[in-house]
């Protein structure tokens, strides 16, 4: 995993809580992404970081935010959960533009 | 509007034959092209990725074939194996000074090699 650690695992929620996933690096790579699976859909990016405190949105950003205060840390906040949400995310991380991006093992979560 | 199509969305191939998964893009300014493995329950993996300066690129049995002006590349793996067996994705990126180098994926290929 390259040193990318998520939490947590799995999670279950219900229909309008808050929900925080965390995406943790320990190689200090510079850009950081959060993306989630949905079957058909292959991976679709939500948010990305280029630096701390420098994010911007993906394709599937509605309903989600992110924070990065720290190199280390890209914390991906659902406001209030729904449904729809119900995904697998996935982290990832690299250190320069066109070289491989490592992922983390992904959070599974369901909204209820 | 999807900028990278991947297909098939599956394959099944026998021990030791080829399999082919190919994808196709929209945008020309794209530099960047890696496949990902993935296994269930696991993150996706960096299998071998190329970039538009060469048509071909070789690691082991896997080999992305390019054609630029066709705006399509694919990948090969010979000599395929059980533990092959996974989900495939195709991406493409742009470097851009001061942009995130996102990474577009395609939506993923089932890949069974079967005994």
């Amino acid at each position: 995993d390259a040193g990318i650690t998520q939490s947590p695992r799995h999670k279950v929620t219900e229909t309008g809580t808050p929900v925080t996933l965390r995406c943790h690096q320990t190689e200090n790579h510079r850009y950081m992404y959060w993306y989630r699976q949905d079957p058909g859909h292959g991976l679709r990016l939500i948010h990305y970081s280029y630096g701390v405190k420098d994010t911007d949105k993906g394709e599937v950003s509605d309903g989600y935010s992110v924070s990065r205060s720290k190199t280390e840390d890209f914390l991906l906040t659902l406001e209030s959960a729904t449904s729809s949400q119900t995904s697998v995310y996935f982290c990832a991380a690299k250190d320069r533009q066109n070289t491989e991006a490592f992922f983390g093992q992904g959070t599974r979560l369901t909204v209820v | 509007q999807q900028q990278v199509k991947q297909s098939p969305q599956s394959l099944i191939v026998q021990k030791g034959g080829i399999s082919i998964i190919n994808c196709a893009y929209e945008n020309t300014a794209f530099d960047y092209f890696p496949w990902y493995q993935q296994f269930p329950g696991k993150g996706p993996a960096l299998l071998i990725a190329i970039r538009p300066d060469v048509s071909e690129k070789k690691e082991g049995r896997f080999t992305i074939s390019f054609n630029k002006s066709a705006k399509q590349f694919s990948l090969h793996i010979m000599d395929s194996q059980p533990g092959d067996s996974a989900t495939y994705f195709c991406a493409a990126s742009e470097g851009v000074t001061g942009g995130g180098n996102k990474l577009t994926f395609g939506t993923g290929t089932q890949l069974k090699v079967e005994l």
